[in-house]
C-alpha cells in the first residue's frame, strides 16, 4: 500500500528566510502533485510532476522530483506572509482495477511570520 | 466560474439523518472523484468515476455510503444513517485523462 511521508508537518518561519518541505512515498510512481490549502478552504493544484528530475518553479515555490530516492521536495525562497498555508503532497496511485486516485501526505502547516 | 462546484457548502445534522451532497465537475472533465479529508489530516479517497461507471470504492466507503453519477455529468454522495465519525470535509475533484485533479470548494459536515 503506497504511503506518503512530509516533513516536518508544522513549520514557522521568518519572513525572508529560506527552507525546504520533504515529501517521501514509498512504492514507484512518476506523478507527484504539490497543493495548498487555506485554511477553510479547499485544495489549490501549485505544481505537476510527471517525471524523474522534474523540476517546476512558481514566484517563491520550486518544486523537484528523484523518482528514484521517491523524494519530492518544495522549496521556500526568502518567504512572505501570504505563503503562510498548509501544503500537501500527493502521489498519483494506480489501483488494481486501472483507476487513478492520489494519496495524500498529512500536509505541512507553514506559518510565515513578520 | 467553470470549476468545480459543490453543494450545499455546509451541513449540520443530528446522527442517524441521512445526507446527500452534489459536486457539479468542470463540464468537460470525465473523471469524478470523492475525497474526504478530517482535521489535520491529507484528504483521503473514498471512490472514483469514469463517465457514469464507478471504477473504485475505497474501504472507508462503508455500506452506509452510496455515491451515483448518472449520465456522466453532476453526482452525488449520500450517507445514510449519519454517525458522529462521519463529521469531516467532503471534497470533490474531476480531471480530464491524468491532468490533475481540481478540486471543488467541499462541503463541511457536522454530525451533532
Amino acid at each position: 500500500e503506497l504511503k506518503v511521508e512530509q516533513n516536518p508537518l508544522f513549520l514557522s518561519m521568518q519572513e525572508g528566510k529560506n527552507y525546504t518541505i520533504y515529501c517521501n512515498y514509498s512504492t514507484t510512481s512518476d506523478r507527484l502533485y504539490w497543493y495548498r490549502q487555506d485554511p477553510g478552504k479547499s485544495l489549490e493544484s501549485l505544481f505537476v510532476l510527471l517525471s524523474n528530475g522534474a523540476v517546476k518553479q512558481e514566484g517563491r515555490l520550486m518544486a523537484s522530483l528523484d523518482t528514484k530516492a521517491r523524494l519530492s521536495t518544495l522549496h521556500i525562497t526568502a518567504a512572505v506572509h501570504d505563503l503562510s498555508a498548509t501544503y500537501f503532497c500527493a502521489v498519483d496511485s494506480l489501483t488494481q482495477g486501472g483507476s487513478e486516485k492520489l494519496v495524500f501526505g498529512k500536509g505541512t502547516k507553514l506559518t510565515v511570520n513578520p | 466560474d467553470t470549476g468545480v462546484s459543490q453543494d450545499p457548502r455546509h451541513k449540520i445534522t443530528k446522527r442517524g439523518q441521512n445526507v446527500t451532497f452534489r459536486c457539479d465537475p468542470i463540464s468537460e472533465h470525465n473523471r469524478l472523484y470523492w475525497y474526504r479529508q478530517t482535521l489535520g489530516q491529507g484528504p483521503e479517497f473514498l471512490t472514483y468515476f469514469q463517465n457514469e461507471a464507478q471504477l473504485e470504492k475505497s474501504r472507508l466507503l462503508s455500506d452506509r455510503f452510496s455515491a451515483e453519477r448518472p449520465k456522466g455529468s453532476f453526482s452525488t454522495l449520500e450517507i445514510q444513517r449519519t454517525e458522529q465519525g462521519d463529521s469531516a470535509m467532503y471534497l470533490c475533484a474531476s480531471s480530464f485523462v491524468r491532468v490533475p485533479q481540481y478540486f471543488g470548494p467541499g462541503t463541511r459536515l457536522l454530525v451533532l
